[in-house]
């Protein structure tokens, strides 16, 4: 079982609409979660980095939120734009003997029509 | 200043043939990790260099595969005698500072910066 499962696995949304993309995670001693975008034959890009102490961080039009208790991150993209397809993936870090270990979800794939 | 490079960007091999796929990391990184991307799946972690350290191997799925940075810079995938399994597409990262987390640095000092990956068919 994945420790950073990422929900839905796919959405196809309308230009112009919200969404909210989902990771729960059980990765521990929980450091920081990132959300990377990965354009379609391209690597991923940092969107977003959150630390333990952060509930919400936003980028533009990305709006992440962490719920440290639930161990639950959302990213909610608003006013989607057709370069927002893509496939959105969850990445946790955890602090283990002074060494961090990077779990990555499978990630959310993305697809805003006109 | 440049990215992150990989070549080839795609590679299309017969089966049982080895092949060689390269990574520039971004300059000053002394951090550079290997992935593999299947489809429909997650990134799935291969190898990691630091610095000078020995590398940590543990994700290679098998001895077929191996790699090597040399000169702390450019770093080589190595997979022999190659399987239609391995067909994936293989990502390159690098980083400032390694997975060391140590308390003081910023939590940036380990962001990865993927390379646009090289495909890989084995057919």
């Amino acid at each position: 079982k994945n420790q950073v499962e990422q929900s839905p696995q796919s959405l196809i949304i309308l230009e112009g609409k919200n969404c909210t993309l989902q990771c729960n995670y059980t990765v521990s001693p929980f450091s920081n979660l990132r959300w990377y975008k990965q354009d379609t034959g391209r690597g991923p890009v940092s969107l977003t980095i959150m630390t333990f102490s952060e509930n919400t961080k936003s980028n533009g039009r990305y709006t992440a939120t962490l719920d440290a208790d639930t161990k639950q991150s959302s990213l909610h993209i608003t006013a989607s734009q057709l370069s927002d397809s893509a496939s959105y993936i969850c990445v946790v870090s955890a602090n283990s003997g002074g060494y961090q270990k990077v779990t990555f979800g499978i990630g959310t794939k993305l697809q805003v029509i006109p | 200043g440049a990215g992150v490079s990989q070549s080839p960007s795609n590679k299309v091999t017969e089966k049982g043939k080895d092949v060689e796929l390269r990574c520039d990391p971004i300059s000053g990184h002394t951090a550079l990790y290997w992935y593999r991307q299947s489809l429909g799946q997650g990134l799935e972690f291969l190898i990691y260099f630091q610095g000078n350290s020995a590398p940590d191997k543990s994700g290679l799925p098998s001895d077929r595969f191996s790699a090597e940075r040399t000169g702390g810079s450019v770093s080589t995938l190595t997979i022999q005698r190659t399987q239609q399994e391995d067909s994936a597409v293989y990502l390159c990262a690098s980083s400032l500072g390694g997975l060391a987390g140590g308390s003081g640095r910023s939590f940036n000092y380990n962001e990865q910066f993927f390379g646009p990956g090289t495909r890989l068919t084995v057919l």
